[in-house]
């Protein structure tokens, strides 16, 4: 059972609009979420987090929202730059054993 | 600046050939973790070393062993390939359970 879920396993917008991509997750005892960004042929790099005290975190262009009643958190993206094109897994850290439950990811096209 | 190291980065096995893949991280780092990325299912954590000396289980572990050789370095071992294990795989490593995880390169495994 698939405890962190991306559904959009694609999406594709115009460069300098919002990508807001989107996570759900099932267990509502989790309390720290993070989004990691992946390049082909690399590994996954930390991006931006969220404690389950906050709502909302923004660091730049970034902002993660949460939604802890809906089990819902999303990564907006202001403006979309070409560079942002990747891979986007969000993920959730539970407990306290550093240990990382990831979605499927969504793969972003910034088209120029 | 190395980070977090891996090697080799493509390997090809047959079926019930062994080998080990190294990881080697550079940040003094407590905690190391090693996960598979498979089309459509996300990272998923196969062993972790929350610090020297200890190793526990992820999520998909069958198949594998692990070896914290010291604070720097965590191996991953396949005593007999199947071709399930065809995947791309992934160091990291935290200083503590509490912070951020950096990823290695990966590896690309293919078993015949």
């Amino acid at each position: 059972d698939q405890q962190v879920k991306q559904n959009s396993p694609s999406l594709s917008v115009q460069e300098g609009r919002i990508s807001i991509l989107n996570c759900d997750y099932t267990n509502s005892m989790f309390d720290y979420f993070l989004w990691y960004k992946k390049y082909p042929a690399e590994g996954p790099t930390f991006l931006i987090s969220i404690s389950s005290i906050k709502d909302k975190n923004e660091d730049g262009r970034f902002t993660v929202f949460l939604n802890k009643s809906a089990k819902h958190l999303s990564l907006h993206i202001v403006p979309s730059q070409p560079g942002d094109s990747a891979v986007y897994f969000c993920a959730v850290k539970p407990g306290n054993t550093g240990k990382l439950i990831f979605g499927q990811g969504t793969t972003l096209q910034v088209k120029p | 600046n190395a980070g977090v190291t891996q090697t080799p980065k493509f390997q090809v096995l047959k079926t019930g050939q062994s080998m080990t893949l190294q990881c080697a991280q550079d940040m003094n780092h407590n905690s190391m973790y090693w996960y598979r990325q498979d089309p459509g299912m996300g990272l998923r954590l196969i062993y972790y070393s929350a610090s020297e000396g200890t190793t526990d289980k992820g999520e998909v572990p069958n198949g594998y062993n692990v070896s914290r050789l010291n604070k720097r370095e965590f191996s991953l071992r396949l005593e007999s390939a199947a071709p399930s294990q065809t995947s791309v795989y992934f160091c990291a490593s935290s200083y503590d359970r509490d912070s951020e995880a950096f990823f290695g390169q990966g590896t690309r495994l293919t078993v015949v």
